[in-house]
């Protein structure tokens, strides 16, 4: 049983383009983040929901929208794509936040 | 405010030793540690509340000194699945509590070889 899933594994599409990534947990926990890793290995926080409540949001464009229709799911909505979106993007969860979290096995994202 | 780790890289052989350093300029409530292998996702070894607590899981093991801010994150007898890249993760004290947000350091790249 996978405990964080992400759909799709892998998305490639132009600039300008408006795409979602979906993430579904099944381990009961409360909290769920999207973080980015750049092509550095530099892992960046994004968003981050409590029992559906927004709790963090860093300095991201306006052009990424989280949407968390329950607390099993968290969705990534980014519009107008950019090349600099390019990287891959992990949803987590965890019981409380920042508690112990685990990672979905990730989205790679390329914009072309 | 992005902790600072060192080394950036490390190899080692089989059966050596390795200290991760991780630190910051702002108080912390807590230190994370998690191990990346190539192409995978990160996975969590370890929390460190302060209070200068020590973590141990196997041959791996971490401390935390809350008051110099710093934590280490200690690999004895290297394994050859111990290769990856560890990140630490600081959350940074807000008003004796959390700020709920978990701030990642570049990494460490660990490579052992046989």
């Amino acid at each position: 049983d996978t405990a964080v899933s992400q759909t799709p594994k892998y998305l490639v599409t132009q600039m300008g383009n408006d795409k979602s990534i979906k993430c579904e947990q099944n381990l009961g926990h409360d909290t769920m983040y999207w973080y980015k890793q750049d092509s550095k290995k530099f892992l960046k926080i994004m968003f981050s929901y409590n029992n559906k409540e927004l709790i963090i949001n860093e300095t991201v464009p306006n052009r990424f929208s989280p949407k968390s229709p329950d607390k099993a799911h968290l969705n990534l909505h980014i519009n107008s794509l950019e090349l600099g979106d390019s990287a891959v993007y992990f949803c987590a969860s965890s019981q409380l936040p920042t508690y112990e979290q685990y990672f979905g096995p990730g989205t790679r994202l390329t914009v072309t | 405010q992005q902790p600072v780790q060192s080394p950036q890289a490390v190899i080692l052989r089989e059966g050596e030793d390795a200290v991760i350093n991780c630190s910051s300029s702002k108080a912390l409530y807590s230190v994370h540690w998690y191990r990346q292998k190539h192409g995978e996702a990160p996975v969590f070894l370890m929390i460190l509340l302060k209070g200068g607590e020590q973590k141990g899981h196997d041959k791996i093991s971490a401390s935390f000194n809350e008051k110099k801010q710093q934590s280490s994150l200690y690999l004895t007898a290297s394994q050859l699945s111990y290769s990856g890249t560890y990140f630490c993760g600081t959350e940074e004290e807000n008003s004796g509590g959390s700020n709920y947000k978990l701030t990642f350091g570049k990494g460490t790249l660990l490579t052992v070889n046989p």
